[in-house]
């Protein structure tokens, strides 16, 4: 089967930093994904990254480790409105580059 | 861009009817779209993915004779809910697949909640 393991709940202060880790056994790998998803709508594209190390993207970054099937979103500067959920997302080589998945981080932000 | 809709946004039915869903990619096109189901506080499950002018590839386990998938244009995929029961109600989400310089990226349609009553 396919494993894709993310905590499911996480708490943070407003203006701190905080990394939700993914970790993952899959048959096949072609590049992870994180998308954002706020209650009651649909997820939106965060990051992705196919080949090891960091990608930033304004107060956004992810790493990936191939070799250890590890990843990780930073979030920076907490702001209230990045409570959400958010989710790990494995893409599989081939055919039509599905997307599997991981049950998804619900991250509460603080005052 | 990369703007994907769906409706209805949500609907209401009585157990036996069929409910028809309708996925567009509003300014790029999409060979593929994919179709999702979530549950409450749950991860979304993919469906099956759909292939404009080709038979849909449906997972393990999901029955394609009760979830119709038509994808007739570039710009349009619909799900079909045939004889819904209330073990349908879920929350079904689309996607659209976005060829980029960089990677392909599915774009998620803003969601289509289900009740069978």
């Amino acid at each position: 089967g396919q494993n894709i393991d993310q905590p499911t709940e996480m708490t943070a202060t407003e203006g701190a930093i905080v990394q939700i880790n993914c970790t993952y056994q899959t048959s096949g790998f072609n590049g992870l994904f994180w998308y954002q998803q706020h209650a009651g709508e649909a997820p939106t594209f965060l990051s992705y990254n196919v080949l090891d190390g960091l990608e930033e993207k304004g107060r956004f970054s992810s790493f990936l480790s191939r070799s250890k099937g590890y990843s990780y979103l930073l979030l920076k500067e907490l702001q209230m409105k990045d409570s959400a959920s958010y989710l790990c997302a494995v893409r599989f080589p081939g055919g039509y580059n599905k997307l599997i998945f991981g049950a998804g981080t619900r991250l509460a932000v603080h005052p | 861009g990369a703007v994907v809709s769906q409706h209805p946004s949500w609907v209401i039915c009585k157990s036996g009817t069929s409910v028809k869903i309708e996925c567009r990619s509003l300014d790029f096109q999409a060979t593929t779209m994919f179709w999702y189901r979530q549950f409450p506080k749950q991860s979304l499950m993919l469906m099956a993915t759909s292939n404009e002018g080709s038979k849909a590839t449906y997972e393990q386990g999901v029955e394609k004779d009760k979830f119709l998938i038509n994808h007739a244009s570039l710009t349009l995929s619909t799900l079909t809910v045939t004889s819904a029961h209330p073990e349908d109600s879920s929350f079904y989400i689309c996607s659209a697949l976005s060829t980029g310089a960089l990677t392909d990226t599915q774009y998620f349609g803003p969601g289509t909640r289900l009740t069978v009553l």
